[in-house]
């Protein structure tokens, strides 16, 4: 059973660029969540993809997008890129929406805007 | 609304010794608690959870977590440290079934082991 894959691991973007993180979710899992995770702290809720539409977003603006394909594989879109937009893009995924259910996160993606 | 509080961004022991890293939450329904160890350049790997089953959970590696209502606490636990302990913690809680199930994290305990 594969687990959940991020690419790219690494990235560096300059400020107002725009970047697309991919996540490929575990087997069986139709639930993708979407988190950021910057220097010294805990990771925070962007959003959610449940079956390809987003069920549920955290305090991030709208230049944060995101997709869901029918593999339930996702994209994390970031448009005008800032300098704090810099941090760890972690991506999990699990089997339906519900908070009891366990949440498998994959290695990140390094983002770095300069 | 969640959250969590991690009482002490750094903690030192030695191994063999016990390990006590804290958590409160708050949560306005009863919650989901877990938690999970980040090992550098790594994410995050389950280490228990609490979900309205028995209060006192049992996880992975010897690690232990004790529900208190009462406290609003899940402090994790374990009897003796190993020098492979050596990593971040993060607590994190879920409102159940609300919001989408998703987790609101705490801003982690970096656990230092020496020899």
């Amino acid at each position: 059973e594969t687990g959940v894959t991020q690419s790219p691991t690494h990235l560096i973007k300059t400020r107002g660029q725009q970047v697309t993180l991919r996540c490929s979710s575990q087997s069986g899992h139709n639930t993708v969540s979407w988190y950021q995770q910057a220097l010294g702290q805990g990771p925070q809720f962007i959003f959610q993809y449940y079956r390809e539409e987003e069920n549920g977003r955290g305090n991030f603006p709208p230049r944060f997008s995101g997709l869901q394909f029918p593999n339930y594989s996702s994209e994390l879109n970031v448009n005008a890129l800032e300098l704090d937009d810099s941090a760890l893009y972690l991506c999990a995924s699990r089997v339906g929406t519900s908070g009891s259910n366990e949440q498998f996160f994959g290695p990140g993606t390094r983002l770095t805007v300069l | 609304a969640q959250s969590v509080t991690q009482l002490g961004s750094h903690v030192s022991v030695s191994e063999g010794a016990l390990v006590l890293l804290r958590c409160n939450y708050s949560s306005s329904v009863p919650p989901y608690l877990f938690w999970y160890v980040q090992y550098p350049n790594q994410g995050l790997q389950l280490l228990l959870k609490y979900t309205s089953a028995a209060t006192l959970v049992k996880g992975i590696n010897g690690f232990e977590a004790e529900f208190k209502k009462s406290e609003t606490s899940f402090h994790l636990t374990k009897p003796s440290a190993h020098m492979s302990d050596a990593a971040e913690y993060f607590c994190a809680v879920s409102e159940g079934d609300t919001n989408a199930g998703k987790s609101t994290f705490g801003d982690g305990t970096t656990l230092t082991v020496k020899p």
